[in-house]
């Protein structure tokens, strides 16, 4: 069964560094987003990109964040400068034309 | 009032047990309801989508109810592998963001 993946598992940085999460999509999705959960909380909507371009955003995706789709598989949440409140679980998600959506497994961002 | 309210338990039964979730939510236009279930430090992965007329898969029933913007989850026959948090999720009016309620833990128990 096809999955979303995401590189890596675990990234550690120090306060004020930029990191670049990854992810490839289910093949076939057209529409992909990114999560966050920090520990104890909810997960949270950040972005969501269709046909090449951001086409919804929450009031947490500020100037700090950026995304891309920079070839034909892969799909990147960059992070600039980051800060001590950056650190959570940044999960990956794709969906076809239908509504449900699938979860990479995550990758932990822990700002030191 | 929060977009989705879950009562956060833990709901701790022995195996066998019947347990139920509710959840409310506030946007009355919100268009698509859902359960995902969440292992700890894994990713949500979707148990079923919640329809008006109610559905069941197995031994999991959700059911809708639009004009009390209330969503419950039924589990009958508890195993030890239903021990996670259950997740009530659903999709808003406008765009296709999946807001999320903090969750409901449950413990299974032999």
């Amino acid at each position: 069964e096809p999955e979303v993946t995401q590189t890596p598992s675990h990234q550690v940085t120090q306060m004020g560094q930029e990191v670049i999460l990854r992810c490839v999509p289910i093949s076939n999705h057209l529409y992909f987003y990114w999560y966050r959960q920090i520990l104890g909380q909810k997960v949270e909507f950040l972005v969501s990109f269709y046909n090449n371009e951001i086409s919804e955003k929450s009031e947490i995706f500020d100037d700090q964040f950026s995304v891309e789709r920079p070839d034909g598989s892969n799909f990147t949440l960059k992070i600039r400068s980051t800060k001590l409140e950056d650190s959570a679980m940044y999960f990956c998600a794709s969906r076809p034309q239908a509504d449900t959506q699938y979860f990479g497994p995550g990758t932990r961002l822990t700002v030191l | 009032r929060k977009e989705v309210e879950q009562d956060p338990g833990p709901f701790n039964v022995p195996e066998g047990a019947t347990v139920a979730f509710n959840c409310t939510y506030s946007n009355s236009a919100s268009q698509s309801f859902f359960w995902y279930r969440q292992d700890c430090r894994k990713e949500p992965k979707l148990l079923m989508s919640v329809y008006s007329s109610g559905n069941e898969d197995g031994r999991f029933t959700a059911q809708l109810n639009r004009a009390s913007q209330y969503i419950s989850l039924l589990i009958r026959d508890s195993k030890l592998s239903d021990s996670a948090t259950y997740l009530c999720v659903l999709r808003g009016q406008a765009g296709t963001a999946l807001i999320f309620g903090k969750g409901t833990t449950l413990s299974v128990s032999s």
